[in-house]
Order: structure tokens, then C-alpha cells, then sequence
């Protein structure tokens, strides 16, 4: 069965520090990938997506991903992190039946 | 900026009551969803749409229904509420195909 794995259920970086949240799928064929971020009392908002071609994807709010099919991947970065993007960020691939799977998310702190 | 509501965003009620949770969206997408969210967990579907009188149970066993009667309106009832109930629910919609799901702010229903 499909699946989706965020190996880290917390993070916190400092602000202006780079910033790298991973990601690991389960599917056999070529997935669709995205990731999307929660705010506290928000629903989820899609930062990016990777459906295929160049398999570094740019998003909003400046942050990239990158999908590595060797290793089954596709880490969320951004260079610089602010302290507004502290949230819940969730990690989602598209299954068989086009069903989203999502991971159970990684909640990042930015310490100022 | 969101196309798609959901109402109320809060509720806290008794035991055994009958709770209807609203979802509706502008943007004519044909698929919608419902998802139950819980603190450090993945989402769950719980139910799906592909259209008007379409309605499927996802993944997670849940005691709700839900009805598809207009392309816009996707609500989900529970009959009689138990405090194993307590979650956020929240609402998704899309166009067919792979396509990136726009969710809601969410419902967070406490059942006491």
C-alpha cells in the first residue's frame, strides 16, 4: 500500500537559518508529489507540487523541493526561514485510485 | 482567499446530539472530500465525492454520511455524537484527474 513518511515530527531552526524537511514515499509507480503547510487554525494551502519533468520543483513563499526516485524522496528546503512560516507541514502523494495520502507532518518552530 | 468554507469552524455539543458540518465551494470543482484530522497524525479520509449523487467512504471507518445533491454543497452529518467523535474535520475539493486538493479552514467539533 501506499504511504507517506515525515521522519521528523518536530523541528526548530533559527530564523534566517536554512531550513530542509524530509520526506519519504512508498509507490510503485511514478508518483505525484506535494507538500502543503498548515497555520494554527487554517486548513492546508499547496506550496508545490512535482507531477514530472525537472524534479526541482519551485513553490510560494520561497521554498523549493526536490524529488530524488533513487531515494525515494522529495525534501521540502528554503534558505532562509522566516518566522511566519512556522506551521504544520504535510507531505502528500497521489495513490493508485488518486486518492491524496498524506504524511503525518513535521511542525516546525523558528526561534527568533 | 479561500474558495472554500466550512462552517462552523467551532462547535462544542453533548453527547447524542444530531450535528450536521457544512462545506461549500465556489470554484465548480467536481471532486470533493472529506478528511478527520488529529493532532500529530495524518489525515484520514473519510469520505469522497466525484460528483453530484456520488458519495464513497474513504480509508477510515467513520459513523458519519454525507450527501452530494448540488456540485457546490458537500455536508457531513453525524447521527447521534460521541466524545470519540472529538477531531477537526476538514473539507477538500478538486477537478478530476491528479490535481492539488484546496481545503477549508476546518470544523473543530469537541462532543461532550
Amino acid at each position: 500500500a501506499q504511504s507517506v513518511t515525515q521522519p521528523d515530527i518536530h523541528i526548530t531552526v533559527s530564523e534566517g537559518a536554512s531550513l530542509e524537511l524530509r520526506c519519504n514515499y512508498s509507490y510503485g509507480a511514478t508518483p505525484y508529489l506535494f507538500w502543503y503547510v498548515q497555520s494554527p487554525g487554517q486548513g492546508l494551502q499547496l506550496l508545490l507540487k512535482y507531477f514530472s519533468g525537472d524534479t526541482l520543483v519551485q513553490g510560494i513563499k520561497g521554498f523549493e523541493a526536490e524529488f530524488k526516485r533513487s531515494q525515494s524522496s522529495f525534501n521540502l528546503r528554503k534558505p532562509s526561514v522566516h518566522w511566519s512560516d512556522a506551521a504544520e507541514y504535510f507531505c502528500a502523494v497521489v495513490a493508485e485510485n488518486n486518492d491524496m495520502r498524506f504524511g503525518a507532518g513535521t511542525r516546525l518552530t523558528v526561534k527568533p | 482567499e479561500a474558495d472554500i468554507y466550512q462552517t462552523p469552524r467551532y462547535l462544542v455539543i453533548g453527547t447524542g446530539k444530531k450535528i450536521t458540518l457544512e462545506c461549500s465551494q465556489t470554484m465548480g470543482h467536481d471532486k470533493m472530500y472529506w478528511y478527520q484530522q488529529d493532532p500529530g497524525m495524518e489525515l484520514h479520509l473519510i469520505h469522497y465525492s466525484y460528483g453530484v449523487n456520488s458519495t464513497e467512504k474513504g480509508d477510515l471507518s467513520s459513523e458519519s454520511t454525507v450527501s452530494r445533491i448540488r456540485t457546490e454543497h458537500f455536508p457531513l452529518t453525524l447521527e447521534s455524537a460521541r466524545p470519540s467523535h472529538t477531531s477537526q474535520y476538514l473539507c477538500a475539493s478538486s477537478e478530476q484527474g491528479v490535481r492539488p486538493q484546496h481545503f477549508g479552514d476546518g470544523t473543530r467539533l469537541s462532543i461532550l
